[in-house]
């Protein structure tokens, strides 16, 4: 089994829909993330928690929330869902800042029509 | 603003060898990474630079000079499974990660 695992892998939905992504981890790392991947431009973050108490913007958080329900669980929410929304998302989690090494997730593709 | 520049695409031959370089201009440096996509999966990590020189770890070898903002992935004895996207992420001086949008490299026979 996956050390980071994401749900669901695949979900087309259509726009003003609510949209839940969830994550969850068995590494016991306390720092997660939450990326977007668009071809042709780098991975951004969207979200990212140090600790349940911890919750933090990213680069591009607009349209996007999270919620921290253990230290495990991570959940990205995209509460009306728009077609530029459209993209690979990736949890990821790490053990120190200092070392960037984050272990990622297999992603979650959602596509919004 | 920050940026991570890497080629898009590179072509190689099985059995070469191959170097994919980055450079980047950011805010602060602590540090920079490589990381392996292959398509349709999740990155993996596999170097990590903070002092300049070459760090060798079997046949991938990651060179840093952070005087001109300049990293290289080098990658000997080619394989098929090396076909995959590479990607440069440099952590600034908050220790956010800054990615490059990788380097599509394609192993001919």
């Amino acid at each position: 089994d996956a050390d980071v695992t994401q749900t669901p892998r695949n979900r087309i939905t259509k726009t003003g829909k609510r949209i839940m992504l969830e994550c969850s981890q068995t590494k016991g790392h306390d720092r997660m993330y939450w990326y977007r991947q668009d071809p042709g431009l780098g991975l951004r973050l969207i979200y990212y928690s140090f600790d349940v108490k911890d919750i933090n913007k990213g680069e591009i958080s607009d349209g996007y929330s999270v919620s921290r329900q253990a230290q495990a669980k991570f959940s990205l929410s995209l509460e009306s869902a728009i077609p530029n929304q459209t993209a690979l998302y990736f949890c990821a989690t790490s053990e120190r800042r200092e070392t960037g090494e984050l272990f990622f997730g297999e992603g979650s593709r959602l596509t919004v029509l | 603003g920050q940026n991570i520049d890497q080629p898009t695409e590179m072509t190689a031959t099985e059995g070469a060898i191959v170097q994919i370089n980055c450079t980047y201009q950011t805010s602060g440096f602590n540090g920079l990474f490589w990381y392996q996509q292959h398509a349709g999966e999740a990155p993996t990590f596999l170097s990590y630079n903070v002092l300049d020189g070459l760090e060798e770890k079997g046949r991938f070898s990651s060179f840093l000079s952070r005087s001109k903002g300049y990293s290289y992935l080098l990658l000997k004895e080619l394989q098929m499974k090396d076909s995959a996207s590479y990607l440069c992420a440099v952590m600034d001086s908050n220790y956010q990660l800054i990615w490059g949008a990788g380097t599509k490299l394609i192993i001919k026979p």
